[in-house]
């Protein structure tokens, strides 16, 4: 067990429609990382919180977005999904605000299905 | 842009040694991971590489050449539960994004 957690585990929605994925951190972590892993592209980083700001965008489209709260728990926001979203969607923790030497804790991820 | 290279799958016995190769192009270079990720689980981190040479850390060692942008790791004594994708993530110079690559699916047979 990571220490991190992600809700929901399992997403089957339509087309167009609009999923909201949670992750709560690693205690005392203040860095949050979104990635996304589907079959054919393996492991693609979304974009980066720390301690509530956004500190780095990867390949992150327009259709979705992300926050930090206050309790550094983050959300990542799809909307008018596609049938190419279908992917499993990881978020990760690290203590620093740079990884550094530090490694990633991930959790086990939402993985959704646009049916 | 950053390319990082790994075989796509390798099969080998239980108690034998297998060795995972990893080559990168990246824009400068802050660190080398090595990640295992069984299927349908999170990654977990294995290893980190920041300069030449070998890390050794029980069944598992990795071994970092920053001029050649190579690395690979290395799985002795194999168990049927090293079974798995492993990752390679490189942090490319001014970032300290891990970008990974595709990993490779190792199959361990008896």
């Amino acid at each position: 067990d990571s220490g991190v957690t992600q809700t929901p585990k399992h997403l089957i929605t339509a087309t167009g429609q609009r999923v909201t994925l949670r992750c709560s951190p690693r205690s005392g972590d203040l860095s949050v990382y979104w990635y996304q892993q589907s079959l054919d592209q393996g492991l693609q980083f979304l974009i980066q919180y720390y301690n509530g700001e956004e500190r780095a965008k990867g390949n992150i489209l327009e259709r979705f977005s992300a926050q930090q709260f206050p309790d550094l728990h983050s959300e990542l926001n799809l909307s008018s999904l596609e049938l190419g979203d279908s992917a499993l969607y990881f978020c990760a923790s690290s203590a620093h605000f740079s990884g550094g030497s530090g490694e990633l804790f991930f959790g086990e991820g939402s993985r959704l299905t646009v049916l | 842009g950053q390319n990082i290279d790994q075989p796509t799958e390798m099969t080998a016995t239980e108690g034998a040694i297998v060795q995972i190769n990893c080559t990168y192009q990246t824009s400068g270079f802050n660190g080398l991971f090595w990640y295992q990720q069984h299927a349908g689980e999170a990654p977990t981190f294995l290893s980190y590489n920041v300069l030449d040479g070998l890390e050794e850390k029980g069944r598992f060692s990795s071994f970092l050449s920053r001029s050649k942008g190579y690395s690979y790791l290395l799985l002795k004594e194999l168990q049927m539960k090293d079974s798995a994708s492993y990752l390679c993530a490189v942090t490319p110079g001014g970032s300290y994004i891990p970008t990974f690559g595709r990993g490779t699916s190792l199959i361990v047979h008896p």
